[in-house]
C-alpha cells in the first residue's frame, strides 16, 4: 500500500500569515493514464471531511484562492496564503492513484497562534 | 444542491452487525461510484469501500473483507453498507462519498460503537 507521510503533525500560525504542508509519497503518484490523483482534504471540528483540492492542484468549486497546491510524483504541498480564523482543522492528502485501497496522510493539525 | 444523507449507526456489541445507509440527492445518482469512508474517535481518515455504478465491481481496505459488503439501489437513490462480525476496531464515525477517490460530496457520518 501507498503511504503519505504529512509534515508538519502540528501547524500554528498567525493570522494572515502563509502556511504550508507537505505530504511525502512513498511511490510516484503519476497514473498510467497520465493523471496525478492526490487530493487534500480540510476537516474543521466537528465537520465532515471536505475536498479541497484534487489531482495535486485543482481547487474544487466554492474553495477560497487563497488554498493552492502543488507538487509531482512524490511530493506535494498545499498552501494557503494568508490564514484565516475559519482554516483551523486537520488537513489530510489522499492518493487514489494505487488503489485499491485508497489512501491518506496522517493529518496536519492547523491551528492559530 | 447535492446532498448525502446517512443513518444507520448505534451501539453494537463485538460480534454484531449494522446497515449503514446513505441518501443521495441533487445528483443523477446512478452515473457515480461511491465510496465509504471513516474515522476512529480522535484519528485520521480510512477509506472502508467503493462501488461503481451499477454495483458490478466492489472493492474494500483489507480489514474489513468478507465481513463488511458494500451496496447500491439505484431506484432509491441509496448506498449501503453491511457490517458483520463487528469488532472493537470497527468504531468509528462513518462517512459515505461520492467517487471512486472520494470526491467532493461527503455525507454528515454516522457513528457506530462496538462494545465488547
Amino acid at each position: 500500500d501507498v503511504v503519505l507521510t504529512q509534515s508538519p503533525l502540528s501547524l500554528p500560525v498567525t493570522l494572515g500569515q502563509p502556511a504550508s504542508i507537505s505530504c511525502r509519497s512513498s511511490q510516484s503518484l503519476v497514473s498510467s493514464d497520465g493523471n496525478t490523483y492526490l487530493n487534500w482534504f480540510q476537516q474543521r471540528p466537528g465537520q465532515s471531511p471536505r475536498r479541497l483540492i484534487y489531482k495535486v492542484s485543482n481547487r474544487d468549486s466554492g474553495v477560497p484562492d487563497r488554498f493552492s497546491g502543488s507538487g509531482s510524483g512524490t511530493d506535494f504541498t498545499l498552501k494557503i496564503s494568508r490564514v484565516e480564523a475559519e482554516d483551523v482543522g486537520v488537513y489530510y492528502c489522499m492518493q487514489g492513484t494505487h488503489w485499491p485501497p485508497v489512501t491518506f496522510g496522517g493529518g496536519t493539525k492547523v491551528d492559530i497562534k | 444542491e447535492v446532498q448525502l444523507v446517512q443513518s444507520g449507526g448505534d451501539l453494537v456489541q463485538s460480534g454484531g452487525s449494522l446497515r449503514l445507509s446513505c441518501a443521495a440527492s441533487g445528483f443523477t445518482f446512478s452515473n457515480y461510484w461511491m465510496s465509504w469512508a471513516r474515522q476512529a474517535p480522535g484519528k485520521g481518515l480510512e477509506w472502508v469501500a467503493n462501488i461503481n455504478q451499477d454495483g458490478s465491481e466492489k472493492y474494500y481496505v483489507d480489514s474489513v473483507k468478507g465481513r463488511f459488503t458494500i451496496s447500491r439501489d439505484n431506484a432509491k437513490n441509496s448506498l449501503y453498507l453491511q457490517m458483520t462480525s463487528l469488532r472493537a476496531g470497527d468504531t468509528a464515525l462513518y462517512y459515505c462519498a461520492t467517487g471512486r477517490r472520494l470526491g467532493p460530496c461527503w455525507g454528515q457520518g454516522t457513528l457506530v460503537t462496538v462494545s465488547s
